[in-house]
């Protein structure tokens, strides 16, 4: 009940084109869902979140959707360029507990 | 502002050796704090948070301890090391009364 899980483990986009990233929970008590994004050798950083109560959030080319009754969420990059090349993390928690986090999703933006 | 530090940033250590790694805080008080490893290419694994001095939950048993001598120190240590300790380990950590976790930039420890 406490995983994250994350897919697809990898993902080849052409330049420009919209990459997207699917997550999906089992706890309903989550009530907050970050992304992250880490390139190599570096700590993650924390890229956009959302909560329950909105479905869509949208930071310059970065949207998370939010599914409740579906208990999934997403990330979609818009305009994918070759510098989004990462892995990125999705996360879940209620506030009370760490951060469960997906295996991760390794993007490659080719041109 | 708020900033967190890991050192060293590479570590090269023999197996049977101890480990100290360091992680602080600036900017903020009683915040959560966390330690992670992550296997080449692998994702985030949770080892140690902790929500107060002296207030330390493990999440894998393993030779790895944890402890926080100071509001905002947390040190991650061993007595041995092993070959499957080698990886990239990272400090979070999470502003009092918030949900925003923060990484610090990671040390990248080799044990041969």
């Amino acid at each position: 009940q406490q995983q994250v899980k994350q897919s697809p483990q990898s993902l080849i986009v052409q330049k420009g084109g919209i990459s997207i990233i699917n997550c999906a929970y089992e706890n309903t008590a989550f009530d907050y869902f970050p992304w992250y994004q880490q390139f190599p050798g570096k700590g993650p950083a924390l890229l956009i979140a959302i909560r329950p109560d909105v479905s869509e959030k949208k930071e310059g080319r970065f949207t998370i959707s939010f599914n409740k009754s579906a208990k999934q969420f997403s990330l979609h990059i818009m305009d994918s360029q070759p510098g989004d090349s990462a892995t990125y993390f999705c996360a879940a928690s209620n506030g009370n507990t760490p951060l469960v986090f997906g295996k991760g999703t390794r993007l490659s933006v080719i041109a | 502002s708020q900033t967190i530090h890991q050192w060293p940033a590479t570590l090269v250590q023999p197996v049977g050796s101890p480990l100290s790694l360091e992680c602080t805080v600036e900017g903020t008080s009683n915040p959560n704090l966390y330690w992670y490893r992550q296997a080449a290419g692998r994702g985030l694994q949770l080892l140690f948070y902790s929500i107060g001095i002296d207030q330390i939950s493990s999440e894998v048993p393993q030779n790895l301890s944890a402890s926080r001598p100071q509001d905002r120190q947390f040190i991650l240590s061993s007595k041995k090391l092993l070959l499957s300790d080698s990886g990239f380990y990272l400090c979070a950590w999470t502003p009092a009364g918030t949900d925003t976790q923060y990484f610090g930039p990671g040390t990248r420890l080799t044990v041969l």
